[in-house]
C-alpha cells in the first residue's frame, strides 16, 4: 500500500548550516514526490517537488533527491536562515492520484 | 493559497451538533481533498474528489460527510459522530499533474 515514512521529526541547526530531512515511501507506482513547508498557522505551501524520471532538482538554497531503486528522496536545505524554521512536509503520489504525507519533520534554525 | 479559499479560519462547535466547513476554488482543477491536522500527526486524509459529483473515502471519513455538486465548491461536513473534531482542518487542490495547493485551514474547536 502507499505509506510514506519520514525522518527526523525533529531537527535542529546553526544558523548557515545545511538541513537534510529524509523520506521512504513503498508504493513502486508512485512518480510524484513534493516537498511542503508549513508555517504555525497557516496551510502547507509547496516548496519544490520532482517527478520520477529526475534524479536531482536545485531551486536556489533547496535540492530534491530521488533515488527509485531504494524508494527514497531526499530534501537538502543549505545556508540555513532562521526563516527557514518551519514544519516540512514530504509526499508522494502514485496510481491512486492522491497524495501521502509523511508526518512532518520540525526545523529549528538556530541564530 | 493560489485561488483556493477556506472558510472560516476559526469555527467552534457544540456537542452534538453538526457543521460545515467551506472550500472554494477558482483555478479550475478537478480534484479537491480535505485533511485533518493534529500535533505530531501529520496530515490525515478524510475524504477526496477527482471529479464533480463522485468522491472517495480517505484514511478516516468515519464522522464526516462531504458533497461535490460544483467543480468550484467542496463542503466538508462535520457530524455528531465524529468524536473528536478537535482540529485543524485543511483542503487542497490539484490538477492532473500532481501539484497540490492548499487553502490557510478551519482550526475547529468543540465547547
Amino acid at each position: 500500500g502507499e505509506n510514506v515514512e519520514q525522518h527526523p521529526s525533529t531537527l535542529s541547526v546553526q544558523e548557515g548550516d545545511s538541513a537534510v530531512i529524509k523520506c521512504t515511501y513503498s508504493d513502486s507506482a508512485s512518480n510524484y514526490f513534493p516537498w511542503y513547508k508549513q508555517e504555525l498557522g497557516k496551510g502547507p505551501q509547496l516548496i519544490i517537488d520532482i517527478r520520477s524520471n529526475v534524479g536531482e532538482k536545485k531551486d536556489q538554497r533547496i535540492a530534491v533527491t530521488l533515488n527509485k531503486t531504494a524508494k527514497h528522496f531526499s530534501l537538502h536545505i543549505t545556508e540555513t536562515q532562521p526563516e527557514d524554521s518551519a514544519v516540512y512536509f514530504c509526499a508522494q503520489q502514485g496510481g491512486s492520484e492522491k497524495l501521502v504525507f509523511g508526518k512532518g519533520t520540525k526545523l529549528t534554525v538556530n541564530p | 493559497d493560489g485561488g483556493i479559499t477556506q472558510s472560516p479560519k476559526y469555527l467552534f462547535r457544540k456537542e452534538g451538533q453538526n457543521v460545515t466547513l467551506s472550500c472554494e476554488q477558482n483555478l479550475n482543477h478537478d480534484a479537491m481533498y480535505w485533511y485533518r491536522q493534529d500535533p505530531g500527526q501529520g496530515l490525515r486524509l478524510i475524504y477526496y474528489s477527482q471529479i464533480v459529483n463522485d468522491f472517495q473515502k480517505g484514511d478516516i471519513a468515519e464522522g464526516y460527510s462531504v458533497s461535490r455538486e460544483k467543480k468550484e465548491s467542496f463542503p466538508l461536513t462535520v457530524t455528531s459522530a465524529q468524536k473528536n473534531p478537535t482540529a485543524f482542518y485543511l483542503c487542497a487542490i490539484s490538477h492532473r499533474r500532481g501539484e497540490a495547493f492548499f487553502g490557510q485551514g478551519t482550526r475547529l474547536t468543540v465547547v
